[in-house]
């Protein structure tokens, strides 16, 4: 059975680069799509991106010109990068495994979630 | 952008139907899932392709998905069913999308 695990930073300054690791275990990432989501205190989720281990990403408009998400099929593992954060982009961040088909897709499972904040 | 709309707060007593709603533009042409994430976990799938179950989600979860609106029925609603419940679809142009979460309260 598939598990994610997240691991990074919990407290990023503002203006710097958040960023943080998803490590897979039970199953190999190079099949799926691999994403991240976050999830501000108290409020809803958010599609940040996916990554195919193949390289292929796609991201979230809003976020695009900030996002990087990169695999490393040698660790079972996949990032994210955000630049140039604010308070805004505090949030838990999840990484997950995402189905995806034409015109159709699901996120399952997910991990466990980290907190980050910013503050400086 | 494409955007999906629940309602914030569907209440339903112990043992009754919940229903909560999804509405976006040609959401029947859409497929779309549910996730469930109770106080303090991550979320978990409960629906997918409108009205497909994964294994070990209890068969008093349904979905269905016509015109401009997802439903996801609980029957026989537990206390342990509540929670925050998120319509997501793919769209496009937006990608994922994700409605803004329905608060379960079963009374």
């Amino acid at each position: 059975q598939v598990q994610l695990q997240e691991s990074g930073p919990g407290l990023v300054k503002p203006s710097e680069t958040l960023s943080l690791t998803c490590s897979v275990s039970g199953g190999s990432i190079s099949t799926y799509y691999w994403s991240w989501i976050r999830q501000p205190p108290g409020a809803g989720l958010e599609w940040i991106g996916y990554i195919y281990y193949s390289g292929s990403t796609k991201y979230n408009p809003s976020l695009k010109s900030r996002v990087t998400i990169s695999a490393d099929t040698s660790k079972n593992q996949f990032s994210l990068k955000l630049t140039s954060v604010t308070a805004a982009d505090t949030a838990v961040y999840y990484c997950a495994r995402e189905v995806v088909g034409p015109a159709t897709n699901w996120i399952d499972p997910w991990g466990q979630g980290t907190l980050v904040t910013v503050s400086s | 952008s494409y955007e999906l709309t629940q309602p914030p707060s569907v209440s339903v007593s112990p043992g009754q139907t919940a229903s909560i709603t999804c509405s976006g533009d040609k959401l029947g042409d859409k497929n779309v899932c549910w996730y469930q994430q109770k106080p303090g976990q991550s979320p978990a799938m409960v629906i997918y392709q409108d009205t497909r179950r994964p294994s070990g989600i209890p068969d008093r979860f349904s979905g269905s998905n016509s015109g401009n609106t997802a439903t996801l029925t609980i029957s026989g609603t537990q206390a342990m069913d509540e929670a925050d419940y998120y319509c997501q679809a793919w769209d496009s142009n937006t990608a994922v999308v994700f409605g803004g979460g329905t608060k379960l309260t079963v009374l």
